[in-house]
């Protein structure tokens, strides 16, 4: 695509439940992250895909948070049992590649606000 | 600790004034230094990138300065424009891992007519 789609890109939910967020990546960038953004923090690290690598996995808060890459491509953060700190912006980056020599420009999704009553 | 910070915290202006927004980092070993803009409600795009050997660098009415020794970044705008209003962020890629990056809070800037 032009650009990297990211739904839903507002989304209410009730406190314990689940929620999926989706990201479709510009079409050949290996390179996908997965930052949070809160009101007046910085964007925090959550995951990184490097192809068919194992995943950085190293931001994700608590083991309610997890993501997956299907064939490279389309990535979902599923959050389950939500709290309310858990309300954020959710912002997806791709990038072509995320070599020592590259330039290292991360392309962003418009984002996905979570909010968790 | 690798850190970012960025001042000011939000910034009002008329339009047509320039602006200077400041970032300070502590990234070890530093790789580049992006700014990016980030308009409400929308993903955050990048303006400049810097690296450790350029001293200025200009997109249109956006100048980004670098000093590697003091660590030390700015971004000044000219003859702003209500468009500008957004928020600023600084952002430096950590060296030792090519998809590590430092984010500063940002400026908000508000570009008043």
């Amino acid at each position: 695509g032009a650009g990297v789609s990211q739904s839903p890109s507002n989304k209410v939910t009730e406190k314990g439940k689940d929620v999926e967020l989706r990201c479709d990546p510009i079409s050949g960038h290996t390179a996908l992250y997965w930052y949070r953004q809160s009101l007046g923090q910085g964007l925090e690290f959550l995951i990184y895909f490097q192809g068919n690598s194992a995943p950085d996995k190293s931001g994700l808060p608590s083991d309610r948070f997890s993501a997956e890459r299907t064939g490279g491509s389309v990535s979902t953060l599923t959050i389950q049992r939500t709290q309310q700190e858990d309300s954020a912006v959710y912002l997806c980056a791709s990038s072509p590649q995320a070599r020592a020599k590259t330039t290292g420009e991360l392309f962003f999704g418009e984002g996905s606000r979570l909010t968790v009553l | 600790k690798n850190q970012v910070e960025q001042s000011p915290q939000s910034l009002i202006i008329l339009e047509g004034k320039n602006c200077t927004l400041q970032c300070n980092y502590t990234v070890s070993p530093f790789s580049n230094l992006r700014w990016y803009k980030q308009d409400t409600g929308r993903g955050p795009v990048s303006l400049t990138i810097m690296t450790f050997s350029e001293n200025t660098k200009s997109n249109g009415r956006y100048t980004a300065t670098l000093d590697a020794d003091t660590k030390q970044s700015s971004l000044h705008i000219t003859a702003s424009q209500l468009s500008d209003s957004a928020s600023y962020i600084c952002v430096v890629r950590h060296a030792s891992g090519t998809y590590k990056y430092i984010f500063g809070t940002g400026t908000r800037l508000k570009v008043l007519a």
